[in-house]
C-alpha cells in the first residue's frame, strides 16, 4: 500500500516571504513523486515530480521540491510568496515498478490549503 | 492543442439512479484515468484504462464502470447512486503504454455529482 501525508491542512504566509508545503509519503520500491495545484472550480495543475537523480527539483511558477529518501519527505518550496499562490496543493506518490494492475495509481494526500496573505 | 474537456459541469441526481459522465482527452494521450474527490479530500483513484481495456482499479465497487472509446474518449457510469457518491469526478489523461510510472497526468475541470 502506498499513503502521502500532508500534515497540515492550512499554511498561511505573507507576500514576499518564502513557502513551504510539507509532504511525506510511503510506497514499496522507490518513489514518484508529484506536485500538483488546484485552483477554485479547476481540475488539478502538475507543477514538478521527482522521478530520479538531483533531490532538488524544479518546476513551473518558481516552485520547487527537495526529495528526502531518508525522512521520505518530498516538500513543496518557493523562495518568494505571491498573492496568486493562493490555492490548495496536493503532493501524490506513485511506485517506481509495475507489479500488477493498479501499480500505476497515483495515491494523493489531503491537500493544503495555501493563503498568501497581502 | 486542447486540453482534457469533461461534461456536464454539474449534476444532481437522487439515490437509486444512475450516472454517465464524460470525459475527453488532451490530444494524443492514450491513457484515461478517473479520479474520485469528496469535499475536502484528495482525489481517490477509481480506474484506468489502456486501449479501450481497464488496467488499474482502486477500492471502488462494480456499480462503479468505465469505458475508453477507439478515440481515447471515456465514460464514467456509476449505478445505483449513494448519498456518498456525492463528489467531484476528475478525468485525467497521460501519454505513455500506460504502465509508466513517470508519466504526468493531466486533469480535466471535472463533474461535480450532488445525490440527493
Amino acid at each position: 500500500a502506498q499513503s502521502v501525508a500532508q500534515p497540515e491542512d492550512q499554511v498561511n504566509v505573507a507576500e514576499g516571504n518564502p513557502l513551504t508545503v510539507k509532504c511525506t509519503y510511503s510506497v514499496s520500491g522507490n518513489p514518484y513523486l508529484f506536485w500538483y495545484v488546484q485552483y477554485p472550480n479547476r481540475g488539478l495543475q502538475f507543477l514538478l515530480k521527482y522521478i530520479t537523480g538531483d533531490n532538488l527539483v524544479k518546476g513551473s511558477y518558481g516552485f520547487e521540491a527537495e526529495f528526502n529518501k531518508s525522512q521520505t519527505s518530498f516538500h513543496l518550496k518557493k523562495p518568494s510568496a505571491l498573492v496568486s499562490d493562493s490555492a490548495l496543493y496536493f503532493c501524490a506518490v506513485r511506485r517506481d515498478s509495475y507489479s500488477g494492475a493498479g501499480s500505476y495509481q497515483l495515491t494523493f494526500g489531503k491537500g493544503t490549503k495555501l493563503s498568501v496573505i497581502p | 492543442e486542447t486540453g482534457v474537456t469533461q461534461s456536464p459541469t454539474h449534476l444532481i441526481k437522487t439515490r437509486g439512479q444512475q450516472v454517465t459522465l464524460r470525459c475527453s482527452s488532451q490530444s494524443g494521450h492514450n491513457t484515461v484515468s478517473w479520479y474520485q474527490q469528496a469535499l475536502g479530500q484528495g482525489p481517490q483513484f477509481i480506474f484506468q484504462y489502456y486501449r479501450e481495456e481497464e488496467n488499474g482499479r482502486g477500492n471502488f465497487p462494480p456499480r462503479f464502470s468505465g469505458l475508453q472509446f477507439p478515440n481515447y474518449s471515456s465514460e464514467l457510469n456509476v449505478n445505483a447512486l449513494e448519498l456518498d457518491d456525492s463528489a467531484l469526478y476528475l478525468c485525467a489523461s497521460s501519454l505513455g503504454q500506460g504502465l509508466s510510472g513517470a508519466n504526468v497526468l493531466t486533469f480535466g475541470a471535472g463533474s461535480r455529482l450532488t445525490v440527493l
